[in-house]
C-alpha cells in the first residue's frame, strides 16, 4: 500500500528548532518529487518546500533560509528541519508526493499530517 | 506568490451541480496546464480529485470535472451527494526563471443543502 506517515511535531518555543519526518511505504522517496505543505489552524493550504528526484530543493519565501528539506534514501524517509521558528509557523504539516510524469505537479499522495505549535 | 482566489463558499441541493472558480495570473494558472484540485474533509488530509486541469485519478467519480480558461480554472461537481460536503482547494505550478514553486487557492467550503 502506498502510504506516507509523518512524525516529529509538537510544542516548541519561538526561535526553537524541530525536525519532522515522513516515512514512505509502497514507493521510493528518492525516485519521486516530494513536498511539504502546511495548514495553519482554520486556514488554507500553503506550499512549503519541494525536493526533486535529482536532489534539487526549493522553498517558499516564507521559510527560505530557516527550513531545510532532505531525505534519507536508506530509510525511505523525507525530512523537514525547521529552525528559527515563529508563531506564524504554527500549522499542521503534511508531506506529499508530487507527480512528475503522471499527475505532473499535483500532490497525489498525502500523509495524515503532524501538528507543530510555536508558542512560549 | 499570492494565493489563488476562490469563492469562500458554494452550495447546492443533492443531485444539483456546483462550480467553483480558481483565479490566478499568467504566472501560474494561465501559464501552465498543471492545475489540480483537492477535497478536504474536517480533520483529514487533502485528497487529489483533479490533476492537469481536467484529468481524474483512478477512483475519483466522474461527477468531478475540471476546466480552464485563461487565468481561471474551474471545478464542477455534478449530481451532488452528501459526502461531497467538504473544503476544496485548487493548486497550480507557479515556477518562473527555472525556480519551481507551487501555489494553492484560498479554499471553498461546499455545503450540500
Amino acid at each position: 500500500e502506498v502510504q506516507l506517515v509523518e512524525s516529529g511535531g509538537g510544542l516548541v518555543q519561538p526561535g526553537g528548532s524541530l525536525r519532522l519526518s515522513c516515512a514512505a511505504s509502497g514507493f521510493t522517496v528518492s525516485s519521486n518529487y516530494m513536498s511539504w505543505v502546511r495548514q495553519a489552524p482554520g486556514k488554507g493550504l500553503e506550499w512549503v518546500s519541494v525536493i526533486y528526484s535529482g536532489g534539487s530543493t526549493y522553498y517558499a519565501d516564507s521559510v527560505k533560509g530557516r527550513f531545510t528539506i532532505s531525505r534519507d534514501n536508506s530509510k525511505n524517509t523525507l525530512y523537514l528541519q525547521m529552525n528559527s521558528l515563529r508563531a506564524e509557523d504554527t500549522a499542521v504539516y503534511y508531506c506529499a508526493r508530487v507527480g512528475d510524469i503522471v499527475a505532473r505537479d499535483a500532490f497525489d499522495i498525502w500523509g495524515q499530517g503532524t501538528m507543530v505549535t510555536v508558542s512560549s | 506568490q499570492s494565493a489563488l482566489t476562490q469563492p469562500p463558499s458554494a452550495s447546492g441541493s443533492p443531485g444539483q451541480s456546483v462550480t467553483i472558480s480558481c483565479t490566478g495570473t499568467s504566472s501560474d494558472v494561465g501559464g501552465y496546464n498543471y492545475v489540480s484540485w483537492y477535497q478536504q474533509h474536517p480533520g483529514k488530509a487533502p485528497k487529489l480529485m483533479i490533476y492537469e486541469v481536467s484529468k481524474r485519478p483512478s477512483g475519483v467519480p466522474d461527477r468531478f470535472s475540471g476546466s480552464k480558461s485563461g487565468n481561471t480554472a474551474s471545478l464542477t461537481v455534478s449530481g451532488l451527494q452528501a459526502e461531497d460536503e467538504a473544503d476544496y482547494y485548487c493548486s497550480s505550478y507557479a515556477g518562473s526563471n527555472n525556480f519551481p514553486s507551487y501555489v494553492f487557492g484560498t479554499g471553498t467550503k461546499v455545503t450540500v443543502l
